[in-house]
């Protein structure tokens, strides 16, 4: 499978501030998806970010607070703006195993406190 | 859109006995089934998958099961072991546009071996 990783993997950040998360792939993949994760809580798909095209938000998430962007085939940024500690989370991106392959692989997701 | 619940939210075993978890999802458009394993602190692992053509699937120790019919699937672990105490997450896959499908996720299950 795919080496992901992700930077930063932790931050601390005040409140109104906005934070940019990268993820970086050792190859090129179709979507990449980002996800959500609450302390001790499930993931939750915040968007899926396709090269060449806008990424689409999951209900609940919207682009103003989450930007995303795909400049290229193994590359995404997901920025958290305007941060609240309700934002504190782990982030995590996760990337399929190729066109019409179901299969996801996460990197190793950034945690974030909001103060 | 997709509705996943997961039980039971805890499980405790005894080193060498079974454990079972158990999902069920609400969208029969759903095709695809994966199993995640969670250690503190690591990001998740996928342990096994299953599709919606498939009935039963085997690795070893682990093995997942899908009743399409009745829209559940269960991750069945033998011979368990101290290594095997994480979270687990159950997933559906729903086929979008374009080729590719989203997961939703279920709420997780903390399994004890000791």
């Amino acid at each position: 499978s795919a080496v992901i990783s992700q930077k930063p993997s932790r931050d601390i950040c005040q409140r109104g501030t906005s934070l940019t998360i990268q993820c970086q792939v050792d190859s090129q993949v179709t979507m990449m998806f980002w996800y959500r994760q609450q302390p001790g809580q499930s993931l939750t798909l915040i968007a899926t970010a396709n090269q060449g095209s806008e990424a689409t938000y999951e209900s609940g998430f919207v682009i103003d607070k989450f930007p995303i962007s795909r400049p290229n085939l193994t590359f995404s940024t997901l920025t958290v703006s305007n941060m609240s500690p309700e934002d504190s989370s782990i982030y995590l991106c996760s990337v399929d195993a190729g066109l019409f392959d179901e299969t996801q692989y996460f990197g190793p997701g950034t945690r974030l406190l909001v103060l | 859109g997709e509705n996943v619940e997961q039980h039971p939210s805890t499980l405790s075993v005894q080193e060498g006995d079974s454990a079972v978890i158990k999902c069920t999802y609400s969208d029969s458009a759903s095709n695809y089934f994966p199993w995640y394993k969670q250690e503190l602190g690591k990001r998740p692992q996928l342990i096994i998958d299953i599709r919606s053509n498939v009935g039963e699937k085997k690795d070893q120790r682990i093995a997942v099961t899908l009743n399409k019919t009745a829209k559940h699937f269960s991750l069945h672990i033998t011979e368990t072991q101290p290594e095997d105490s994480a979270v687990y997450f159950c997933a559906a896959g729903e086929p979008r546009n374009s080729g590719y499908s989203t997961l939703t996720f279920g709420k997780g299950t903390m399994l004890l071996v000791s």
